[in-house]
């Protein structure tokens, strides 16, 4: 079975330093991996994916996340925080065979950028 | 602008009330979806619409009732809901097609209150 872990509830980062939403996942084979971003009052917005290939991964609005198959990771990393970014971040897994309704969310974690 | 739109943003209804909430994409994907988020629970997926047949129902009340007429647009008809029924309704949409990546588009959420 699949599933993916957020160990974190809320990262707090001040604006300008470089940030880390923690993602680990388990699933058989290799995964699907996706992060979306909820800013308040809003829906989830698509931020980036993996499928296959580079490890490290760009998104939207300087977002990358690093797969890492030997830890089953697949972190959330911006090199300067704004306080813009401060929302609520879902990681997410799927497996490739799997309809795309077979996704499997995190509990998310809400990051909180001070000025 | 996110290609999946949702009417209304904001709902009250009482319990004996008869509601409907609306998405439209406009991404030319072939399945959609409603979750609902709760606070401090993970998403729920409740219903998934692959080319407009009702694909999964995930133990859903019976008080929820979706409807999709066609590939585009997808209801939520909402009867003799309950106060744990207020929450956050999203609606999604992707491609459903074999050995493809599928993700999953939010809309931006319909937030329900029930009095």
């Amino acid at each position: 079975a699949q599933s993916v872990a957020q160990p974190e509830d809320q990262v707090n980062v001040a604006e300008g330093n470089p940030l880390t939403v923690k993602c680990t996942y388990s699933v058989s084979g290799n995964p699907y991996l996706f992060w979306y971003v909820q800013y308040p009052n809003r829906g989830l917005q698509f931020l980036l994916k993996y499928i296959t290939g580079d490890n490290l991964v760009k998104g939207s609005y300087g977002f990358e996340a690093e797969f890492n198959k030997s830890q089953t990771s697949f972190h959330l990393k911006k090199p300067s925080a704004l306080v813009s970014d401060s929302a609520l971040y879902f990681c997410a897994v799927r497996d490739p065979g799997s309809s795309a309704s077979k996704i499997i969310f995190g509990s998310g974690t809400r990051l909180s950028i001070r000025p | 602008e996110t290609g999946v739109t949702q009417t209304p943003r904001h709902l009250v209804m009482g319990m004996t009330n008869k509601k409907s909430l609306k998405c439209e994409q406009h991404l030319g994907h072939n399945a959609m979806y409603w979750y609902k988020q709760s606070a401090k629970k993970p998403l729920e997926l409740m219903f998934v619409y692959s080319l407009e047949e009702r694909v999964e129902n995930n133990s859903v009340p019976s008080r929820f009732s979706p409807e999709c007429p066609n590939s585009s647009h997808l209801f939520l008809h909402l009867h003799t809901l309950q106060p744990e029924d207020s929450a956050l309704y999203l609606c999604a949409s992707s491609q459903d097609r074999p050995q493809t990546t599928n993700t999953i588009y939010f809309g931006e959420g319909s937030w329900l209150t029930v009095v």
